[in-house]
């Protein structure tokens, strides 16, 4: 597509429950980024993906957070027994290369919701 | 590590005022700087970016300029519009070893009134 697409756009669930948030980057692009975007905590990078591999997890919360990217295309960020401060929009991006000068270019974004 | 401080705000401003949104960071190696917008309902987009010391990054009537002895990437435009409201982020992708990830200061909302 033109751009970089996420889904759900929106999700509720349960405490406790799994969920798997996607990302489709840009085609062509094989850098892609997770960030999340909470109202305590700001915009944080969570982990980041240099064709199929990841280099950097160093962001993800703990262990019940993971990615992965398969095919140097889709992603998906999956959150195990999800707990109440998981609440926040999750944001993809894409970039041609992995490059500190390369901008990257976002999705709208996964609202999750945890009751 | 590396970081960014962003002005807070919200920030509320008449059209065609000036406008200054302040950015300073912290880097331990070469950073890249970069203006991101995000308005109402829509995802992030970016504005502008510098990437060594004393460029100017500019886009729809919006400038900064890469400050290396300031540490300052401070967002000007000299006559805002209405539609120019959103929340604005600066951010910084430092050159070494940080694999491009960016690092965004707090975001400052701007509101402009007609």
């Amino acid at each position: 597509g033109a751009g970089v697409s996420q889904s759900p756009s929106n999700k509720v669930t349960e405490k406790g429950k799994d969920v798997e948030l996607r990302c489709d980057p840009i085609s062509g692009h094989t850098a892609l980024y997770w960030y999340r975007q909470s109202l305590g905590q700001g915009l944080e990078f969570l982990i980041y993906f240099q064709g199929n591999s990841a280099p950097d997890k160093s962001g993800l919360p703990s262990d019940r957070f993971s990615a992965e990217r398969t095919g140097g295309s889709v992603s998906t960020l999956t959150i195990q027994r999800t707990q109440q401060e998981d609440s926040a929009v999750y944001l993809c991006a894409s970039s041609f290369i992995v490059d500190s000068n390369q901008p990257q270019h976002f999705g709208d974004g996964t609202r999750l919701s945890i009751l | 590590g590396d970081s960014v401080t962003q002005m807070e705000g919200p920030v509320t401003l008449s059209e065609e005022a000036f406008l200054t949104i302040n950015c300073t960071y912290t880097a331990t190696g070469y950073p890249s700087l970069f203006w991101y917008v995000q308005y109402p309902g829509e995802g992030l987009q970016l504005l502008l970016k510098a990437t060594k010391a004393d460029d100017k990054g500019s886009n729809k009537g919006f400038e900064a300029t890469y400050r290396k002895e300031t540490t300052s990437f401070h967002l000007e435009k000299g006559s805002v519009q209405v539609s120019d409201s959103a929340v604005y982020f600066c951010a910084l992708s430092d050159r070494v070893n940080q694999g491009g990830k960016l690092i965004f200061g707090q975001g400052t909302e701007l509101s402009v009134k007609p």
